[in-house]
């Protein structure tokens, strides 16, 4: 595709509710990022995907977090039992190679999530 | 651990004047990268600008520049000529290039471009 897309778009969830938040990179690219973005606040890394390999999920904060990319291609990112404090941006950006540091990310719009 | 700090929470520009926006960081290693992202209101980030610590010289991108000084820990990025489609949410990032899976960002900076 022409760029990263993430779906849904805007999730509300009831506290407690399982939430599944879709990305969509880049035809072809190799590195996958999650992060999350509170209100006001920049990205938090929460973890990298290199093909279908998770090499890092330094920065999940509970195992309540989990993330997929079984085919090296599109991601899931689940949430069990949601809290208030998940409400937040969930931004996917990836980048055409391996991750060499100066590698461009390219981001997509974001899944706002709203726990009630 | 690295950190990232933006001073500025909002700035306000003229149209077609300069403004520089303050970044500094924290880290005890000596190769990294630094970024400016640009967050506009529909939230998809962009990259502006990126420089590399082993580089003396100031990465330039037509009208955005950085003063990076590396002793200082500083990387401010100047917007010369603003335009009104420069206002955003700018977003200061640092990522090791030993440990490259993870990108640190600052707070953020909210541009306003006056017209």
């Amino acid at each position: 595709g022409a760029g990263v897309s993430q779906s849904p778009r805007y999730k509300v969830a009831k506290r407690g509710q399982d939430v599944a938040l879709r990305c969509d990179p880049i035809s072809g690219h190799v590195s996958l990022f999650w992060y999350q973005q509170a209100l006001g606040q920049g990205p938090e890394f929460l973890t990298y995907f290199q093909n279908e390999a998770q090499l890092d999920k330094s920065g999940l904060p509970s195992d309540r977090f989990f993330a997929e990319r079984p085919e090296g291609s599109v991601s899931t990112l689940k949430i069990q039992r949601t809290q208030q404090e998940d409400s937040a941006v969930y931004l996917c950006a990836s980048s055409r190679m391996e991750w060499g540091g100066q590698e461009t990310q390219y981001f997509g719009p974001g899944t706002r999530l709203l726990v009630l | 651990a690295q950190t990232v700090t933006q001073s500025q929470p909002e700035m306000s520009v003229q149209e077609a004047e300069t403004v520089t926006l303050s970044c500094t960081y924290d880290t005890s290693e000596s190769d990294y990268y630094l970024f400016w992202y640009k967050q506009p209101p529909s939230r998809q980030m962009i990259l502006v600008i990126r420089q590399e610590a082993y580089k003396q010289q100031n990465a330039t991108e037509n009208r955005f520049s950085v003063n990076f000084q590396k002793a200082a820990k500083s990387f401010s990025l100047k917007i010369s000529d603003s335009q009104l489609g420069d206002a955003a949410m700018y977003f200061c990032a640092y990522r090791s290039a030993r440990e490259g899976f993870k990108t640190i960002f600052g707070a953020g900076t909210r541009l306003f471009v006056k017209a």
